[in-house]
């Protein structure tokens, strides 16, 4: 299976602050077809998960620009920027490159 | 707009088999995929299942012996079945459509006698 490992497990950021999240996967996520199948999902306290990014760098719809991914074939950055109240949460990065689809262990998000 | 909304009983015997149902709206299955997902509490999220739009199914290996996912399409439901349960497998399911991109609000379910 492939193992996504996400740093740090906790972030603390003062309002309009920005921050990033980092992943790593345990094998490339870069598919042939020149896709990378790395997907970001926030949970917001006793929600459920919501699609942030989607193909590493895609924003999804609806989610702010303050919202932005990046990465290679292994390591991905999830950077938001000017934090702000809602962005309160879990952040999980996921592959949906081949089965079974795996996430990381989570990112809390607390503001300052 | 797309919604889906997971729906079963909250607590289930050991050993007894869970039966979950994900009806959905917004969307046909014919043409998306719906994941089935696991989250223990204060944990990350497990993949289970996909239903694929085709009607085939993909398991995670971690389930495949007791698990079976099917569909009704003229209902617009998915179905989730899995014997054998442990306490361990308590915890919340979502399903959710093809890129995770809509989820239900999960069902709770407690195993213990």
């Amino acid at each position: 299976d492939i193992v996504m490992t996400q740093a740090p497990l906790s972030v603390s950021v003062t309002p309009g602050e920005s921050a990033s999240i980092s992943c790593r996967s345990s094998k490339s996520l870069l598919h042939s077809n020149g896709i990378t199948y790395v997907y970001w999902y926030l949970q917001k306290p006793g929600k459920s998960p919501q699609l942030l990014i989607y193909r590493m760098s895609n924003l999804a719809s609806g989610v702010p620009d303050r919202f932005s991914g990046s990465g290679s074939e292994t390591d991905f950055t999830l950077k938001i920027s000017r934090v702000e109240a809602e962005d309160v949460g879990i952040y999980y990065c996921g592959q949906l490159l081949e089965n079974p689809y795996t996430f990381g262990a989570g990112t809390k998000l607390e503001l300052k | 707009q797309v919604q889906l909304k997971e729906s079963g009983p909250g607590l289930v015997q050991p050993s007894q088999t869970l039966s979950l149902t994900c009806t959905v709206s917004g969307f046909s299955l014919t043409s998306y995929s719906v994941h089935w997902v696991r989250q223990h509490s204060g944990k990350s999220l497990e993949w289970m299942g996909r239903m694929w739009s085709d009607g085939d199914t993909s398991y995670n290996s971690a389930f495949t012996s007791r698990l079976s996912i099917s569909r009704d399409t003229s209902k617009s439901q998915v179905f989730l079945k899995m014997n054998s349960l442990q306490t361990e497998d308590t915890g919340t399911y979502y399903c959710a459509t093809t890129l995770f991109d809509y989820w239900g609000q999960g069902v709770m379910v407690t195993v213990s006698s």
